[in-house]
């Protein structure tokens, strides 16, 4: 079955430091990789997307993720944390069903400091 | 582009009374998705609908639970008769057909009591 997970529940990061949040994944094909962010009391907003190609994909608001088939993993990356970046983020896996239903994480809450 | 609407926001209501959640997708969208986000289960998806069939009912719940599109603009969720359990974010998402990336809507937060 495919699944999602996202080992970490909570990060604390301190503004201008790096951050990687891990996302695995269990999937029988290549999949659809996708990065949400929902800020509180709002919905989700997608922060970047891998299909095929470049596993090194760039999105919104300076993240990255890369996708390494190897390791069934999708990480999501910014070189400097900015305490607007303060949120909560899910990793999801699609493509399955026939359509794409999305499978999503439990979600990484990242908390910055000044 | 306004984006996916829904509403209410918030809504407040008693055990056994009836909800509905409404949802406006993105003009030109013709799959839209109705999630749930609670702290125990995370985001799970109830129904989706592609042309306003819908195609996989599997995450709804029970049966006090319902969706319908009666056209390409609306939709709508309903929970008969409601519980304390039922209180989550309830999503709903639109996207086309063969684009993969969901929009969200800004969810209507429920709170049973």
């Amino acid at each position: 079955a495919q699944s999602v997970t996202q080992p970490d529940i909570h990060i604390t990061v301190s503004e201008g430091a790096s951050l990687e949040l891990r996302c695995n994944y269990s999937y029988g094909a290549t999949p659809y990789l996708f990065w949400y962010v929902q800020s509180p009391g709002q919905g989700l907003q997608l922060l970047l997307k891998y299909f095929s190609g470049d596993t090194l994909v760039q999105g919104i608001k300076g993240f990255e993720a890369e996708f390494k088939r190897s390791q069934s993993s999708f990480n999501l990356r910014k070189p400097s944390v900015h305490w607007s970046d303060a949120a909560e983020y899910f990793c999801a896996v699609g493509g399955s069903g026939g359509y794409n239903k999305l499978i999503f994480g439990a979600g990484t809450r990242l908390a910055v400091h000044p | 582009d306004a984006g996916v609407i829904q509403s209410p926001r918030h809504e407040v209501t008693e055990m056994g009374q009836e909800v509905t959640l409404r949802c406006k997708p993105i003009s030109g969208h013709n799959s839209l998705f109705w999630y749930r986000q609670t702290m125990m289960r995370g985001l799970e998806l109830l129904i989706y609908f592609n042309n306003n069939v819908p195609i996989d009912d599997s995450g709804m719940p029970e049966d006090r639970f319902s969706a319908k599109m009666p056209n390409a603009s609306f939709s709508t969720l309903k929970i008969q008769p409601s519980e304390p359990r039922d209180s989550a974010v309830y999503f709903c998402a639109s996207t086309t057909t063969h684009q993969e990336t969901q929009y969200f809507g800004p969810g209507t937060r429920l709170l049973v009591l």
